[in-house]
């Protein structure tokens, strides 16, 4: 089945500095990935997405990565500021359409 | 923009009672879904609905859950006989498409004592 994992549970970056978040999914099916970001006492709000056709996309001060060899994504964020200090998720979707979530990683940004 | 709502934002009930938590999808999404989140976890799967009847359900939505669209905005989940294990936090979302990314509300928090 599709599990989708982040290497770290926790992330703190210098106020200025870029930002990498891991996540390794299982299910080489997956076609479609999303990040999320979410906030306490917040729903998940969706940042970027990638679908398995594609191994880099660009956003607003965001940038992901896939990597299908070895079923690998991350997420870069340059310039962190303390406005992204929050939890993220990868989220992988099965065959079917659901979303499968990654355990989450916090960064804390410092000012 | 336009968002999803949740309401309520709180919910507290006895162990045993029937909740109802509700949601107004994006009104132009076709595709809705519950979601839930235990303290410190992953967002998990519970089910997936489009044109008025569930596409996929998780292990998680037993014959205590059910769903509902009773009229073209809202879209109801239900859990028959509430277990502490319940407490969670309930998140809906929808999506455009079935290829479209999901937008999730702010969740409802379900506590069951």
């Amino acid at each position: 089945g599709e599990s989708v994992g982040l290497h770290l549970p926790t992330l703190s970056v210098q106020e200025g500095d870029n930002s990498i978040i891991n996540c390794a999914y299982s299910n080489s099916a997956s076609d479609y990935f999303i990040w999320y970001k979410q906030e306490s006492g917040k729903g998940p709000q969706f940042i970027i997405d990638i679908r398995s056709n594609m191994d880099k996309r660009q956003g607003q001060r965001v940038t992901v990565l896939l990597n299908k060899t070895v079923k690998h994504l991350s997420l870069q964020i340059a310039a962190t500021q303390p406005g992204d200090s929050a939890v993220y998720f990868c989220a992988g979707r099965e065959q079917g359409g659901k979303l499968i979530f990654g355990q989450g990683t916090e960064l804390s940004v410092k000012p | 923009e336009p968002e999803v709502t949740q309401t309520p934002s709180h919910q507290v009930t006895q162990m045993g009672q029937e909740v109802i938590l509700r949601c107004v999808p994006i009104s132009n999404h076709l595709y809705f879904y519950w979601y839930r989140q235990i303290l410190g976890q992953k967002v998990e799967f519970l089910v997936s609905f489009y044109n008025n009847e569930i596409s996929e359900k998780s292990e998680i939505f037993d014959d205590q859950f059910s769903v509902e669209r009773p009229d073209g905005s809202n879209f109801t989940l239900k859990i028959r006989s509430t277990k502490l294990e319940d407490s969670a936090m309930y998140f809906c979302a929808s999506s455009e498409t079935a290829g479209s990314p999901l937008h999730f509300g702010n969740g409802t928090r379900l506590t069951v004592t």
